[in-house]
Order: C-alpha cells, then sequence, then structure tokens
C-alpha cells in the first residue's frame, strides 16, 4: 500500500512565521501535490512537482512556496503566515500524471 | 458554472440500504473519473478508478460513468456504518494540473 505521511496532523502559529509542512511518501512516485481543504470549496491544488527540484504552480500559489530536494520529500512552505491560511493542507502523490492520486492524512493549521 | 458539481449532502441511510452518489459535470474532455472516501480527521481513500466509461465493481461498490449525460455515480450496497464518510469524486482530462473535485457529500449509515 502506498504510505504518504506527513509530519504534523495538528498545528498552530501566529501570524507572521514561517510555517513548513512536511510530507513524505514511501512508493518511489514522481508526482507530490499539495492541497488545502476548505468547507464549501472542496481540495484546491497549491502546488505540484513531476520531478526532484522541479515544481509548477497549482490554482491558488499566492503566499505559498514548495521545495522538493528529495523524490520522496515535498515540503509546503507558507513564507508569512496570515490568518485566511488556516485550513487542512493535504499531500498526495501519483506514480503516473493521470493515475489516481494517494494522500496522507492532512495538517490541519491554524494561524492566530 | 463549476467544473464538478456535487450535491453536499448530508444523506442519511438504515444499515442495509442501497446508497447512490453522483456528481456531473461540464467538460467532455475528462475521461478519468475516481471516487474517494474521507472519513473525519483523515485524508482521502482512494475507492473506485475508471477510465473512460462504463460500470466497475469492487465488493459492495459499484462505479459508473455516463459520459452521454456527463454523470457518474457510486453505488454503495448492503450500506455499514463503517461506510459513514464523505465520498469525494474526483475526474480529470489528463495531463497535470488538470484534476477536478466535487466538494464532498456526507453519509451517515443508521445502524
Amino acid at each position: 500500500d502506498v504510505k504518504v505521511t506527513q509530519s504534523s496532523r495538528y498545528l498552530v502559529k501566529r501570524t507572521g512565521e514561517k510555517v513548513f509542512l512536511e510530507c513524505v511518501q514511501d512508493m518511489d512516485h514522481e508526482n507530490m501535490f499539495w492541497y488545502r481543504q476548505d468547507p464549501g470549496l472542496g481540495l484546491r491544488l497549491i502546488y505540484f512537482s513531476y520531478d526532484v527540484k522541479m515544481k509548477e504552480k497549482g490554482d491558488i500559489p499566492e503566499g505559498y512556496s514548495v521545495s522538493r530536494e528529495k523524490k520522496e520529500r515535498f515540503s509546503l512552505i507558507l513564507e508569512s503566515a496570515s490568518t485566511n491560511q488556516t485550513s487542512m493542507y493535504l499531500c498526495a502523490s501519483s506514480f503516473d500524471i493521470n493515475q489516481p492520486q494517494h494522500f496522507g492524512d492532512g495538517t490541519r493549521l491554524s494561524i492566530l | 458554472q463549476k467544473e464538478v458539481e456535487q450535491d453536499p449532502g448530508p444523506l442519511s441511510v438504515p444499515e442495509g440500504a442501497i446508497v447512490s452518489l453522483n456528481c456531473t459535470y461540464s467538460n467532455s474532455a475528462f475521461q478519468y473519473f475516481m471516487w474517494y472516501r474521507q472519513y473525519s480527521r483523515k485524508g482521502p481513500e482512494l475507492l473506485m478508478y475508471t477510465y473512460s466509461s462504463g460500470n466497475k465493481e469492487d465488493g459492495r461498490f459499484t462505479a459508473q460513468v455516463d459520459k452521454s449525460s456527463k454523470y457518474i455515480s457510486l453505488f454503495i450496497r448492503d450500506s455499514q456504518p463503517s461506510d459513514s464518510a464523505t465520498y469525494l469524486c474526483a475526474m480529470s482530462a489528463g495531463g497535470a494540473n488538470n484534476l477536478f473535485f466535487g466538494t464532498g457529500t456526507r453519509l451517515t449509515v443508521i445502524p
């Protein structure tokens, strides 16, 4: 079974802080994704990566950046956290861009 | 108009009932269709994956795709309390940054 592990289940940070969310997958998948999930809005793609050191913007990249230094690890960075970034953050990976994505259990982030 | 429309529910059924969950879409280029189950405070878990049209069955779950009507369905037979979750549909025309999710239907199966 694919295992996507997100480092924190719950996180509380203050506005203006730099926040790092970490994600690791154990299936040697090429593609990794970061989403946020908000009630009534569903899942929205922030960034994705199809190879090490490669990244592409999703639908809502503003205020976020990403890093993929190793194939198995994909980090999401909030450069200066704001209250409107309070959300559930989900990491996913897939073997091929047209194959289903497999998700981690999410990080519920609160910005105070 | 949203790419994918899904009734948010909530939907409550008695144990043993047949459940029908549905999504409609507007993009005729969609050809990859998925259903995910998401328990409270967990990430989405892939249930079914279908390419193009037709039916796919896996145990108590059946996924149907009707491309002519731009309509997909997930049927759950003999529903169990453990099926209580939010069900998300997702679909894609292929390629990167081209996967669209419904907002999810919350299902409760009452013992």
